[in-house]
């Protein structure tokens, strides 16, 4: 298996603009998660999916960010309007029911 | 929910000295703490794991404590070598539920000097 792919792997915005991370999980694994990372504040879960449905979004900071799941093996999760703030590396993750996380390798952004 | 807290923040060490992370968690129902290396510019990546009806667990120089009547495990790494400097970061989830989440510690810079 390849593991978690995400895209694109760097992106650099100006503010205001619409951002859009992609990600699809190993296949069989039915957890999918969105994480941000920062200096900051670490490792912080913004939403968690399962079966597609999501169960945990008390993580989104705002209503500028939305995740979306149409279905097992797609996920994107969108910033608009974007903001300096924002800069942060996203990582993707997924797992079974009794397998291990697996991050992707993550999308370092950058808003200008 | 639960709430897991990583000491120490920084730790340096010889190269061949022996180096040990703590964690404690809150929630008494979980029943899975996986350790993560995360190198930088790197994605984290799971090296060692162990659930709630083991308490050690070993893998050549690594090896992780659980200690359920006062909620915390360790990692000890033995034999430090200059490629273990990484950040590490425990985490402890619920697992077999809709609610097995992990919630991560905010990790452990870890700095081998050889």
């Amino acid at each position: 298996d390849a593991g978690v792919i995400q895209s694109p792997r760097h992106e650099v915005t100006e503010m205001g603009q619409e951002v859009t991370l992609r990600c699809k999980p190993i296949s069989g694994h039915d957890y999918l998660f969105w994480y941000r990372q920062t200096m900051m504040r670490g490792l912080e879960l913004l939403i968690y999916f399962n079966n597609n449905v999501p169960i945990d979004d008390s993580g989104m900071p705002e209503d500028r960010f939305s995740a979306k799941m149409p279905n097992a093996s797609f996920s994107t999760l969108k910033i608009q309007p974007s903001e300096p703030r924002d800069s942060a590396v996203y990582f993707c993750a997924s797992r079974g029911d009794n397998s291990p996380l697996h991050f992707g390798n993550g999308t370092r952004l950058t808003v200008t | 929910g639960e709430n897991v807290e990583q000491h120490p923040s920084t730790l340096s060490v010889q190269e061949g000295d022996s180096a040990v992370i703590k964690c404690t968690y809150s929630d008494s129902a979980s029943n899975y703490f996986p350790w993560y290396k995360q190198e930088l510019g790197k994605r984290p990546q799971l090296i060692i794991d162990i659930r709630s009806n083991v308490g050690e667990k070993k893998d050549q120089r690594i090896a992780v404590t659980l200690n359920k009547t006062a909620k915390h495990f360790s990692l000890h790494i033995t034999e430090t070598q200059p490629e273990d400097s990484a950040v590490y970061f425990c985490a402890a989830s619920l697992r077999g539920s809709t609610l097995g989440r992990l919630y991560f510690g905010r990790g452990t810079q870890l700095t081998v000097w050889p």
